[in-house]
């Protein structure tokens, strides 16, 4: 099983609503990632999970709140977004992950793509 | 100017032609990666490279430590190749920051008509 799974695969959500992100890869890899991508830009960075600790959060704002249940999964908690957080938003997970290491090859979901009105 | 720059930003081609994406990129470097989207749709790993060539079907990257570039090439190009191509370079160690800080390039659209 080569892939990372994401759910649901469009969301449409209020700004007072509280709604979830899911994610689940079955590779075994240890760091797993959110990124954020607005249409026709690259993904930028969101956070990053590595052996189901916080590794990396990038100034992201509190309105997102990453959670890592287990190896295999990861959530990305959203509440009282603003419409400016409409994008698609990309898991991906890798084997390894370290300061100054290659990570190894990348493996990303379909992504979430969430609106906000 | 962007630590990765990607050339040309744009590219349409008929089927079969030989296609050709440039990535060059300003910082040292342990693994620079090829991506695939397509439209509305995640993103695929096509190739992670820290030396040399590798090749995939009708795809091949290649990587120049030195010149610090990297192509990626698709021989007999069909409409289904049609996506956005993304260079992404992982830092070396020892610039302070980890390898999952990717810096992307802005992406190649590429358009093969039939």
């Amino acid at each position: 099983d080569t892939e990372v799974t994401q759910t649901p695969k469009h969301l449409v959500m209020g700004m007072t609503n509280k709604k979830s992100l899911k994610c689940e890869q079955h590779m075994g890899h240890r760091a797993m990632y959110w990124y954020k991508q607005k249409a026709k830009k690259p993904p930028e960075l969101m956070f990053v999970y590595s052996y189901e600790k916080l590794s990396i959060n990038e100034s992201v704002p509190s309105r997102f709140s990453p959670e890592c249940p287990n190896s295999s999964l990861l959530n990305l908690h959203l509440h009282a977004l603003q419409p400016e957080d409409s994008a698609l938003y990309l898991c991906a997970s890798s084997p390894y992950h370290g300061a100054g290491a290659n990570t190894g090859e990348l493996f990303f979901g379909e992504g979430s793509r969430l609106t906000v009105l | 100017k962007n630590e990765v720059e990607q050339s040309p930003q744009n590219l349409t081609a008929q089927e079969g032609e030989f296609i050709t994406i440039n990535c060059s990129y300003s910082v040292g470097i342990s693994a620079l990666h090829w991506l695939q989207q397509h439209p509305g749709g995640g993103i695929v790993s096509l190739f992670m490279l820290s030396s040399g060539k590798k090749k995939h079907g009708r795809l091949i990257a290649t990587i120049n430590i030195q010149e610090k570039h990297s192509s990626l090439h698709i021989t007999a190009s069909h409409p289904r190749d049609s996506a956005v191509y993304i260079c992404a370079v992982a830092p070396s160690p020892g610039r302070g920051t980890s390898g999952s800080r990717l810096t992307f390039g802005e992406g190649t659209q590429l358009t093969v008509n039939p």
